[in-house]
């Protein structure tokens, strides 16, 4: 089966500085990779759509200019959490899209876990 | 717009009891519908899935049937077991973006 992988996963950082966390698709292309965020007990939540080769596209009420999508191969998307603070302390996850597949199927990365201190 | 309702957790349940996790949704068209798991400290793992009424999706004894009529994807298994506990997620996949539920947390005990 498409495998993702995330690095790192996990990363503690201090206060105002950035941290970048790759996504890849291991054994597929993905034009299309999502990044979500999820909260201790909680569901995901859907922060932006970044697509192969054009900028992403960031759901409401996600600041672009602090978390900046790159999405520079079809194997890799980064994102990177600029200036970050303790409330962006959170689980990150992505996922990519198969198109081989005919129901264009997603696979999770396995998540990276960030802390903010 | 698309949503996904789950049973509040946690499920507490005893090795071996039968599982019934629900899952409701609303949709236009005929969404695919999923559900996934996520163990401790990992990302999601697509479970089973259904792209059409009455399809049944399953997988390590988990069953779940796409039912219109009702607007439901339950999940269930027959006999837990301590390695079943995790979080499970159901999930709505219209044209685009899948849709999540909140998750609901698993517990088996020996």
């Amino acid at each position: 089966g498409a495998v993702v992988s995330q690095h790192p996963s996990w990363v503690i950082c201090k206060s105002g500085t950035s941290v970048k966390i790759e996504c890849r698709s291991l054994d597929f292309q993905a034009t299309t990779m999502f990044w979500y965020r999820q909260f201790p007990k909680q569901s995901l939540m859907l922060m932006a759509t970044s697509n192969e080769g054009s900028k992403a596209t960031y759901e409401q009420g996600v600041e672009k200019d602090k978390f900046l999508i790159n999405h520079a191969s079809l194997t890799l998307s980064t994102l990177t959490v600029t200036s970050a603070h303790p409330e962006d302390s959170s689980f990150y996850i992505c996922s990519a899209r198969d198109q081989r597949t005919s129901g264009h199927e997603q696979y999770f990365g396995p998540g990276t876990r960030l802390t903010v201190t | 717009g698309d949503s996904v309702t789950q049973m509040e957790g946690p499920v507490t349940l005893s090795e071996e009891a039968f599982l019934t996790i629900n899952c409701t949704y609303t949709a236009t068209g005929y969404p695919s519908l999923f559900w996934y798991v996520q163990y401790p400290g990992e990302g999601l793992q697509l479970l089973l899935k259904a792209t059409k009424a009455d399809d049944k999706g399953s997988n390590k004894g988990f069953e779940a049937t796409y039912r219109k009529e009702t607007t439901s994807f339950h999940l269930e298994k027959g006999s837990v077991q301590v390695s079943d506990s995790a979080v499970y997620f159901c999930a709505l996949k219209g044209s685009y973006i899948p849709t999540f539920g909140r998750g609901t947390s698993l517990i088996v005990h020996p």
